[in-house]
């Protein structure tokens, strides 16, 4: 079955510091794979994405890189600030038309950003 | 604004009791979904709908109950055979396609507490 691994966290880092946060995944045949963010008491917002091999999602300065011979899809950031504190949520998608948009998500990393 | 709005925001509830949690969306899309989440673990797919009065289960199915009557409404009955109810409900939707990456617009979500 499918699934995906995320870096523990938490993570704490001062503001404008480098963001890594690592993601991995087993699927069968060309999963999606996004990246989704929570903010504290809220619902889950999608941050980015990429459908095939090589893309490159991005958005409010976050990238990450759909990497098919190496399982992953690392969530970058050059310079966070304290408003990027979150729970950062990897999944990925089934893309054989059955599975429409059943996600399989990672446990989520907790982000802390200090002044 | 469209949008998914959940309610209650905050339920409280005594062993042996069901509760229905409601989800409507005003986005036009086909497919809804119901999803746990819990501590650490990430999000798990209770039930989704592609189609009004059709639905399926999802990884942890047991112990609650969906119907899909109309196409904006979802709405998730935890029962009280549900062992470890406990948790934020995350409802969410998406437009139905065969193929590719399909995006979910998540609510803000329904903390349930059993006392």
């Amino acid at each position: 079955g499918n699934s995906v691994t995320q870096m523990e966290g938490p993570v704490t880092l001062s503001e404008e510091a480098f963001l890594t946060i690592n993601c991995t995944y087993t699927a069968t045949g060309y999963p999606s794979l996004f990246w989704y963010v929570q903010y504290p008491g809220e619902g889950l917002q999608l941050l980015l994405k990429a459908t095939k091999a090589d893309d490159k999602g991005s958005n409010k300065g976050f990238e990450a890189t759909y990497r098919k011979e190496t399982t992953s899809f690392h969530l970058e950031k050059g310079s966070v600030q304290v408003s990027d504190s979150a729970v950062y949520f990897c999944a990925l998608s089934d893309r054989d038309g059955t599975s429409y948009g059943k996600l399989t998500f990672g446990q989520g990393t907790i982000l802390t950003v200090h002044p | 604004d469209g949008g998914i709005t959940q309610s209650p925001k905050y339920l409280f509830r005594k062993e042996g009791q069901n509760v229905t949690l409601s989800c409507e969306q005003n986005l036009n899309h086909d497919a809804m979904y119901w999803y746990r989440q819990d501590p650490g673990q990430g999000l798990r797919l209770i039930y989704y709908s592609q189609i009004v009065n059709d639905f399926q289960k999802g990884d942890i199915a047991e112990g609650y109950s969906v119907s899909r009557e109309k196409k904006e409404s979802f709405p998730l009955t935890v029962t009280s055979a549900q062992k470890n109810p406990t948790a934020f409900y995350l409802c969410a939707s998406s437009p139905l396609r065969t193929a590719g990456a399909n995006v979910l617009t998540f609510g803000a979500g329904s903390r349930l507490t059993v006392l």
